[in-house]
């Protein structure tokens, strides 16, 4: 099956640092990666569709400078919050694009970052 | 760009009753439809999808039907279970050259299957 991991489980930091959190998709290339954003008892907020080699897209409303998105290989996009305050605490998954087999379409889940800014 | 609506947003069931979860979605080029299920603090897993070309999937007490006239999708939990209790969400992926392949989620649906 299609194994997506994310790295760190959970972070806290100070205001003002920046953090990096890392989407690997274990044992599938994966050229379209997805960072969604996530607040308690709410659904998934998609911020940015990451592919590989070229620039994200955000979503209308995310700023891009205060989520800068990396995806340098076909297995690994990085999401790295610029500044943080405590307004960014929230849950941040990120989802990958299987494209083996019939199916393009299907996207899993990597287990979540919980970012905590004190 | 599209919308999708989920309903109820909270539904509780006695175990071994059924349980229907409904979607609706705005943009008829909508082509896929997969249903999440999201346990208290876990990854959201996938647990059935739809393409707009098949009215009804089923696998085992879990079945999905798509209406694709009306602009709605369901889903079906028969005979539930207590570990069925977790947050589910469909959603849609609009069939455009544009669209990177993102899903459009619903606000999701608690259910609880009481023992």
């Amino acid at each position: 099956g299609a194994v997506v991991s994310q790295h760190p489980s959970w972070v806290i930091c100070k205001s003002g640092t920046s953090v990096k959190i890392e989407c690997r998709s274990l044992d599938f290339q994966a050229t379209t990666m997805f960072w969604y954003r996530q607040f308690p008892k709410q659904s998934l907020m998609l911020m940015a569709t990451s592919n590989e080699g070229s620039k994200a897209t955000y979503e209308q409303g995310v700023e891009k400078d205060k989520f800068l998105i990396n995806h340098a290989s076909l297995t690994l996009s990085t999401l790295t919050v610029t500044s943080a305050h405590p307004e960014d605490s929230s849950f941040y998954i990120c989802s990958a694009r299987d494209m083996r087999g019939p199916s393009t379409d299907t996207q899993y889940f990597g287990p979540g970052t919980r970012l905590t800014v004190l | 760009g599209e919308n999708v609506e989920q309903h109820p947003s909270t539904l509780s069931v006695q175990e071994g009753d059924s349980a229907v979860i409904k979607c609706t979605y705005s943009d008829s080029a909508s082509n896929y439809f997969p249903w999440y299920k999201q346990e208290l603090g876990k990854r959201p897993q996938l647990i059935i999808d739809i393409r707009s070309n098949v009215g009804e999937k089923k696998d085992q007490r879990i079945a999905v039907t798509l209406n694709k006239t009306a602009k709605h999708f369901s889903l079906h939990i028969t005979e539930t279970q207590p570990e069925d209790s977790a947050v589910y969400f469909c959603a849609a992926r609009k069939n455009s050259g544009g669209s990177n392949y993102k899903l459009t989620f619903g606000k999701g649906t608690l259910l609880t299957v009481n023992p």
